[in-house]
């Protein structure tokens, strides 16, 4: 069973921080997606990512894609409250069924 | 405008009932998933669907019945619920092929007392 290590759990920092999350494997994904959720709702898409060393940024959120293909980070630059949630990463397997391997999570509270 | 619905948005109901959960998505997508995130948040696939034919069918138990009428619509039903069976299901969409994610709906949660 393929595993999805996804660090830290918990996170509470002050408003103005900044913060990594990681996710690594020993497997290589075809792709590797970031999603967060709010309580009471599914988790939605902030970011996927497909080739090995590549780099998004979206506003102060920026994601990694490991040169293997087996990990990634998203760092967060001078965090709000308004990104207190639940982020999550997901490795699509390669081959056909293309299943999404998901990590555990990080919770995040930001405090004012 | 919802991309994609479950219904309904919670159930609470005795041990060994039959209970039902709906989902629709209007994105046009190709594939549909059942999802059951448990007290810890962690996310498990139970069934795939792509164009009403099933391609994924984790170890689920055999009291969990998915149904895809077209390829807009995936539900699920499940016989003789169990104690173990409250969690929160999701449903979600992608289009087929591509590296795209997923559109998931805001989630049922079903208590079973």
């Amino acid at each position: 069973t393929q595993l999805l290590e996804q660090s830290p759990q918990f996170l509470s920092i002050q408003e103005g921080e900044n913060l990594t999350v990681y996710c690594n494997s020993s497997s290589v994904f075809s792709s590797l997606q970031w999603y967060r959720q709010e309580p009471g709702e599914g988790p939605v898409l902030l970011v996927t990512v497909v080739t090995g060393g590549e780099v998004k940024k979206l506003k102060r959120l920026t994601f990694q894609f490991g040169d293997a293909r087996k990990d990634s980070s998203l760092h967060i630059t001078a965090a709000q409250p308004g990104d207190t949630g639940l982020y999550l990463c997901a490795g699509e397997e390669t081959g056909n069924n293309r299943k999404l391997i998901w990590g555990l999570g990080t919770s995040l509270a930001v405090n004012p | 405008d919802t991309a994609v619905s479950q219904t309904p948005k919670y159930l609470v109901t005795q041990m060994g009932n039959d209970k039902s959960i709906k989902c629709e998505q209007n994105l046009g997508h190709d594939t549909m998933y059942w999802y059951k995130q448990d007290s810890k948040k962690f996310l498990k696939i139970m069934f795939s669907y792509n164009n009403k034919e099933l391609i994924i069918n984790e170890t689920v138990p055999n009291r969990f019945s998915p149904k895809s009428p077209d390829k807009a619509h995936l539900n699920l039903h499940i016989n003789s619920l169990e104690l173990g069976d409250s969690a929160v299901y999701f449903c979600a969409s992608r289009p087929s092929g591509g590296n795209y994610g997923y559109t998931f709906g805001s989630g049922t949660r079903l208590t079973v007392v």
